[in-house]
């Protein structure tokens, strides 16, 4: 079946670092990826997504590569500020776009 | 994207009741879906709403503890039933068309004594 693997957290960083949380999967077909955030209190937003081989997906100064020959999703961004402190889920859907498989989630902490 | 709303957004129940969770959508939609997050924990999809018919549930899930309803194609109800305090927990409720991402609500926090 199809599975998601998230680097565990929390990731703690300072405002303005460089951010990469790996994600990376296994599945038959050709799923779609996405990451979501789930910010304190709050229910799931779709931070970005790509449906095939090499899109790239980007949002907010989020962005993540669809790499095929490595199974991989990770996400980046360049300089992160307090406010991108949330919950991270990487997911995936089969390819009828119907079931999400999550991964366990990071907690992302950035400190002033 | 579809705006969907979850009511009660939290509860606090005693053991023994049961409650049931609204999801509305402000328009129809194919898929409708409910997903329990465990304190600290990730997602787990409880069952698929179906129209019309008996919902389809994962495995690990059951009809008489999570009774699912889906009258038309913008509206669904999850109940937790007989509760406990394991059943303490974020549930979801999320739509999708087709191929495009699932979107979901805010949640229900229920926490049981």
């Amino acid at each position: 079946g199809n599975s998601v693997t998230q680097m565990e957290g929390p990731v703690t960083l300072s405002e303005e670092a460089f951010l990469t949380i790996n994600c990376t999967y296994t599945a038959t077909g050709y799923p779609s990826l996405f990451w979501y955030v789930q910010y304190p209190g709050e229910g799931l937003q779709l931070l970005l997504k790509a449906t095939k081989a090499d899109d790239k997906g980007s949002n907010k100064g989020f962005e993540a590569t669809y790499r095929k020959e490595t199974t991989s999703f990770h996400l980046e961004k360049g300089s992160v500020q307090v406010s991108d402190s949330a919950v991270y889920f990487c997911a995936l859907s089969d390819s009828a776009g119907n079931m999400l498989t999550f991964g366990g989630g990071t907690r992302l902490m950035v400190k002033p | 994207s579809a705006v969907i709303s979850q009511k009660p957004s939290r509860d606090i129940c005693q053991r023994g009741t049961s409650l049931t969770i609204q999801c509305q959508v402000d328009s129809q939609v194919t898929m409708m879906f409910w997903y329990r997050q465990q304190p600290g924990q990730s997602l787990t999809l409880i069952a698929t709403a179906n129209q019309g018919s008996e919902a389809t549930y994962e495995s690990g899930f059951v009809i008489d503890k999570f009774p699912i309803s889906r009258p038309n194609l913008t509206f669904s109800t999850l109940t937790v039933s007989n509760m406990s305090p394991e059943d303490s927990s974020i549930y979801l409720c999320s739509v999708g068309m087709g191929l495009q991402p699932q979107h979901f609500g805010d949640g229900t926090r229920l926490s049981i004594l």
